[in-house]
């Protein structure tokens, strides 16, 4: 799987969009980029994830570039309990007729993001 | 999305004990996962737990220190064995379905000190 490079940490004010960057330039065509986020004390929360597409869900935004080297988690608006340790991920999906296989999800450090009042 | 419950949350054992750690998933996955996590680190992947046979090691694991079982789409067990104070960390069980593009998810975690 692609490795990832992410600032270490992030900060935001309270109410105010929080953009993570991700660095994936060896992504390849069958890999898709996933973000997760791990609060203090919990397992890893499931974000969002896509393959080339723009996607957003009631979470958050994933800006994907056109040549998928690069993301950015996009948050519309920070809250407090948004604190906590974001991870981006490739991972390989691969489908064919008996399904859908699925490559490690392997974490890297991820990016350390506070957002304050 | 699937609601995964991990026994014990937490416990303190002593070195040279073994503990097993149950992973339930309210729904049949078709993949099981268990992860480490050292104090301050990220999360690494110690195993797949595949159903009716052995489960695959990652590079660095072995089955004789942590045995896992999988009698079931829905349950799994690690163990970890002959603990020494190395082996402190959160133990997280996480899943997988098949059905259409869902995202693999993670329970809480087991948080293990070893005196």
């Amino acid at each position: 799987d692609a490795k990832t490079t992410q600032p270490p940490s992030m900060d935001c004010a309270e109410g105010r969009a929080a953009n993570l960057p991700c660095n994936h330039s060896t992504i390849s065509g069958n890999e898709y980029v996933y973000w997760y986020r791990q609060i203090h004390s919990q397992g890893p929360q499931y974000i969002i994830h896509g393959l080339k597409n723009n996607e957003t869900n009631e979470m958050a935004s994933l800006i994907i570039t056109e040549d998928r080297k690069s993301s950015t988690l996009i948050l519309p608006h920070a809250t407090l309990r948004d604190t906590a340790v974001y991870y981006c991920i490739v991972r390989v999906a691969v489908g064919d007729a008996g399904g859908t296989s699925y490559g490690k999800l392997t974490f890297g450090q991820g990016t350390i993001l506070t957002v304050h009042p | 999305s699937a609601v995964i419950s991990q026994k014990p949350s937490r416990d303190i054992c002593q070195r040279g004990t073994s503990l097993t750690i149950q992973c339930q998933v309210d729904s049949q996955v078709t993949m099981m996962f268990w992860y480490r996590q050292q104090p301050g680190q990220s999360l690494t992947l110690i195993a797949t737990a595949n159903q009716g046979s052995e489960a695959t090691y990652e590079s660095g694991f072995v089955i004789d220190k942590f045995p896992i079982s999988r009698p079931n789409l829905t349950f799994s067990t690690l163990t970890v064995s002959n603990m020494s104070p190395e082996d402190s960390s959160i133990y997280l069980c996480s899943v997988q379905s098949q059905s259409g593009n869902q995202p693999q998810h993670f329970g809480d975690g087991t948080r293990l000190s070893i005196l």
